[in-house]
């Protein structure tokens, strides 16, 4: 069965640094999503992707928060310079459409520690 | 905006014992239901959803969820509980077809006794 692939699994960078978090989605899916989980907290939304852009987006992705596809397999979160409150869990999601009635897909997450 | 609690934060089962996790969610109209589950190292695997029509949906690995709208309830269960169900699981919403967004609850934490 197709999966979404995360890289790297761990993350540990220093405040104030860039970190991009790598995705692989479903290679026939449309629609790509971050989400977050901080420890002990719930799983938030962050952003959507299609057709190159970003469609939505939360009040967490703020400007130090970027997506990009640079190519036709990879969907990556940039995070400009890295703030303690960025240590989480991030998961990437793909979806075939954009619509609630499309499993999302999800990757096993990268789990990001900022010191 | 919608909300999801999980009451419970971490329940112990035996193993062949039944399983239920609770879900209640907060929203106007019928939001779109889903129960995720996430295995150590592993990503969130959709075990069932609802939208419309039969209230009890079964899902993978024989866990079914039943849609109380008068309790604003998705309850999660599995008749016989095996090892390997052992993980974290969490319910989710989303507010409509178009809307594609998952809030989801803090998630259960199952732990499985031999």
């Amino acid at each position: 069965e197709p999966e979404v692939t995360q890289t790297p699994s761990h993350q540990v960078t220093q405040m104030g640094q860039e970190v991009i978090l790598r995705c692989v989605p479903i290679s026939n899916h449309l629609y790509f999503y971050w989400y977050r989980q901080i420890l002990g907290q719930k799983v938030e939304f962050l952003v959507s992707f299609y057709n190159n852009e970003i469609s939505e987006k939360s009040e967490i992705f703020d400007d130090q928060f970027s997506v990009e596809r640079p190519d036709g397999s990879n969907f990556t979160l940039k995070i400009r310079s890295t703030k303690l409150e960025d240590s989480a869990m991030y998961f990437c999601a793909s979806s075939q459409t954009g619509t609630s009635a499309e499993t999302q897909y999800f990757g096993p997450g990268t789990r990001l520690l900022v010191l | 905006a919608q909300s999801v609690t999980q009451p419970d934060i971490h329940i112990t089962v035996s193993e062949g014992a039944s399983l239920e996790l609770r879900c209640n969610y907060s929203y106007g109209a019928t939001p779109y239901l889903f129960w995720y589950v996430q295995s150590p190292g592993q990503g969130l695997q959709l075990l069932l959803k609802y939208f419309s029509g039969d209230t009890l949906v079964q899902g993978i690995k024989g866990f079914e969820a039943e849609f109380k709208r008068s309790q604003s309830s998705f309850n999660l269960r599995k008749p016989s509980v095996h090892w390997s169900d052992a993980a974290e699981y969490f319910c989710a919403v989303a507010r409509g077809s178009n809307d594609y967004k998952l809030s989801f609850g803090a998630g259960t934490t199952v732990t499985v006794r031999a």
